[in-house]
């Protein structure tokens, strides 16, 4: 079946550093993919997507490629910031699929002043 | 401002005990959802509804059940609940779509510890 691998966490990092958070997935087809963020004593929110192969999601200074090659989807910003601190979930959609996300375990990041 | 609300953020129960997590979405959605999110786990999703009356077992649905009799209101049940059945209670709903994706909202979540 489907699945999403993420890197371990905890990350810690100091404000201004470079984020990567590594995400791989296992799919048939062509999934949609995405990253949802949950701040401490939220729910989940939808921080990103790409729907086909090279595509790019952004959105408040993150980013991330669908890489089909590698079937990679991995996490980026430039400048973290410390409220940046959350727990990021990559998932997967099933191509077709308007119903189901497959998440990863999730990875916890914490920037210090 | 599209909101879905979960009826408690903290719940205590002891086993044995029926539980009722209610959720309500104000945005009109057919999907809805219920995940439980554990430590190192993430996400696992537990049942789903596409309809009113009409469900669909998720990954993990053994010890619960669910109910949707209105559009706007999806509750997951847990007929005795048991200790490993503590966990954060995610609900979630969508618009139904047939070849894009809709993106997924999620309550605040439920915290349950069952004694």
């Amino acid at each position: 079946g489907d699945s999403v691998t993420q890197m371990e966490g905890p990350v810690t990092l100091s404000e201004e550093a470079f984020l990567t958070i590594n995400c791989t997935y296992t799919a048939t087809g062509y999934p949609s993919l995405f990253w949802y963020v949950q701040y401490p004593g939220e729910g989940l929110q939808l921080l990103l997507k790409a729907t086909k192969a090279d595509d790019k999601g952004s959105n408040k200074g993150f980013e991330a490629t669908y890489r089909k090659e590698t079937t990679s989807f991995h996490l980026e910003k430039g400048s973290v910031q410390v409220s940046d601190s959350a727990v990021y979930f990559c998932a997967l959609s099933p191509f077709g699929s308007a119903r189901q996300l497959t998440f990863g375990s999730g990875t916890q990041l914490t920037v210090l002043p | 401002d599209v909101k879905v609300t979960q009826s408690s953020r903290y719940l205590v129960k002891r086993t044995g005990e029926k539980v009722f997590l209610e959720c309500v979405q104000d945005m009109d959605h057919e999907n809805m959802f219920w995940y439980r999110q554990d430590p190192g786990l993430g996400l696992r999703l537990i049942y789903f509804s596409y309809d009113v009356k009409m469900k669909e077992k998720g990954d993990i649905p053994e010890g619960y059940s669910v109910s949707r009799e209105k559009k706007e209101r999806f509750s997951l049940i847990l007929e005795s609940a048991s200790t490993n059945q503590t966990s954060m209670y995610l609900c979630a709903s969508s618009l139904w779509g047939t070849t894009d994706y809709n993106e997924q909202f999620f309550g605040p979540g439920t915290r349950l510890t069952v004694l």
